[in-house]
This record gives structure tokens, C-alpha cells and sequence, in this order.
């Protein structure tokens, strides 16, 4: 247990849904990101917050996706208008800025769109 | 942009000594990452490297060599619960803390 957890742990759903994912990172950790896997495949970076600011969204993430951390603590990934092709496991992971930037990874998300 | 190629599989005797090499291209270095991913789970924290050199830890050690793009994972007196992906990513100081990931090294430890 790295001390950063999401909700829930699986999904399913059906395509066209709505879903939200959370994450909520090591306490003192400024640095939050989002990151995409699929079977066979690194993580593929999404999006990231400092504090409560998004610095930087993939140029792949569609805008059916959206993140928000808005407090500078927990963050959401909600994901608009599900299409199967979002199957996929997503990884919170959360950094000390100051800290060697080493990322402490989530136990994931595994979606499954039908 | 990063470009980071690692080999997709490899096998290795337990008790034995497996080397997982890690070549990268990228605009801009600032440390490399090793992480250890069993299937299903999260990826967790094993090395980084930053300068050049060995990192040691335990049973694990990380070399880089930042002119020639190039870093290994050195698992030594493997067990079989060292199966699972290997994945390394670089850091670029172009983009303040995210990290581009390979698709990792699936490693195989057999009696």
C-alpha cells in the first residue's frame, strides 16, 4: 500500500454512460497525475495537477475527459460518453515536488465499457 | 518528444542473475525511473537514476549512462515472485515532473 487510493476499483458500464473516477494521494503530496493502461502497454500519461492547478493535459485526451482536483487534495476523472475503446485500467499517482519527483502509484481503476 | 524501447519478454532461472536494458531518446533529461508492475496491480517504486552511475539496493541495482542513452535493471539471486513487468521511464525537464513510460518487460522466473 503506497498510501494513495482510488474509488472504485472496478467498472463496468455500459457505452454512452457517464463515469467518475477518484483519487485521493499521499497527504503531503502536491503533484497529482493521471495516466491511462491498457494490456501489454506502459502507462500513458492523461493529465497532471499542482495543488489545484492542471498543468498539463495530454494531446490525445479527447474532450470527453475531464479531471479536477479542487482543493489541491483528491482528484476526479470523469469520463463523458463512454466508448469501449476507454476499456482500460487508470492509474492516479501522486509526487512530492520537492522530493525527487519519485511517483507513488494508486492500486487503479479497471474499466470496462460493454 | 521520448521514444523508450525495452525488450517485450525474457526468462530467467531462479537464483539467477537477469539484466533489463533500457534505451531512451528524449529532449531534455531529468532522471529515469525503474518500476516493478505485477499483473492486475499498481506499478511500484524500485530505482532512480539521475546521474551517472550504479544505483545499489538490495538485490536490485540501476546503472545509467546519460550519453548513451542507456540504462539496466540488474535483478540479482532471483525468486519467483520477481515475475512481473519491468517498466522504465524518463523524466524530461521540459515538462516539470511527468514521466514517459516504455511499455515495460515481462520477466519470467522459472524453478
Amino acid at each position: 500500500d503506497t498510501g494513495v487510493s482510488q474509488d472504485p476499483r472496478h467498472k463496468i458500464t455500459k457505452r454512452g454512460q457517464n463515469v467518475t473516477f477518484r483519487c485521493d494521494p499521499i497527504s503531503e503530496h502536491n503533484r497529482l497525475y493521471w495516466y491511462r493502461q491498457t494490456l501489454g502497454q506502459g502507462p500513458e500519461f492523461l493529465t497532471y495537477f499542482q495543488n489545484e492547478a492542471q498543468l498539463e493535459k495530454s494531446r490525445l485526451l479527447s474532450d470527453r475527459f475531464s479531471a479536477e482536483r479542487p482543493k489541491g487534495s483528491f482528484s476526479t476523472l470523469e469520463i463523458q460518453r463512454t466508448e469501449q475503446g476507454d476499456s482500460a485500467m487508470y492509474l492516479c499517482a501522486s509526487s512530492l515536488s520537492a522530493g525527487g519527483e519519485t511517483q507513488y502509484f494508486g492500486p487503479g481503476t479497471r474499466l470496462l465499457v460493454l | 518528444g521520448q521514444n523508450i524501447d525495452q525488450p517485450t519478454e525474457m526468462t530467467a532461472t531462479e537464483g539467477a542473475i537477469v539484466q533489463i536494458n533500457c534505451t531512451y531518446q528524449t529532449s531534455g533529461f531529468n532522471g529515469l525511473f525503474w518500476y516493478q508492475q505485477h499483473a492486475g496491480e499498481a506499478p511500484t517504486f524500485l530505482s532512480y537514476n539521475v546521474l551517472d552511475g550504479l544505483e545499489e539496493k538490495g538485490r536490485f541495482s540501476s546503472f545509467l549512462s546519460r550519453s548513451k542513452g542507456y540504462s539496466y535493471l540488474l535483478l540479482k539471486e532471483l525468486q519467483m515472485k520477481d515475475s512481473a513487468s519491468y517498466l522504465c521511464a524518463v523524466r524530461s525537464n521540459t515538462n516539470a515532473g511527468k514521466s514517459t513510460f516504455g511499455d515495460g518487460t515481462t520477466l519470467t522466473v522459472k524453478p
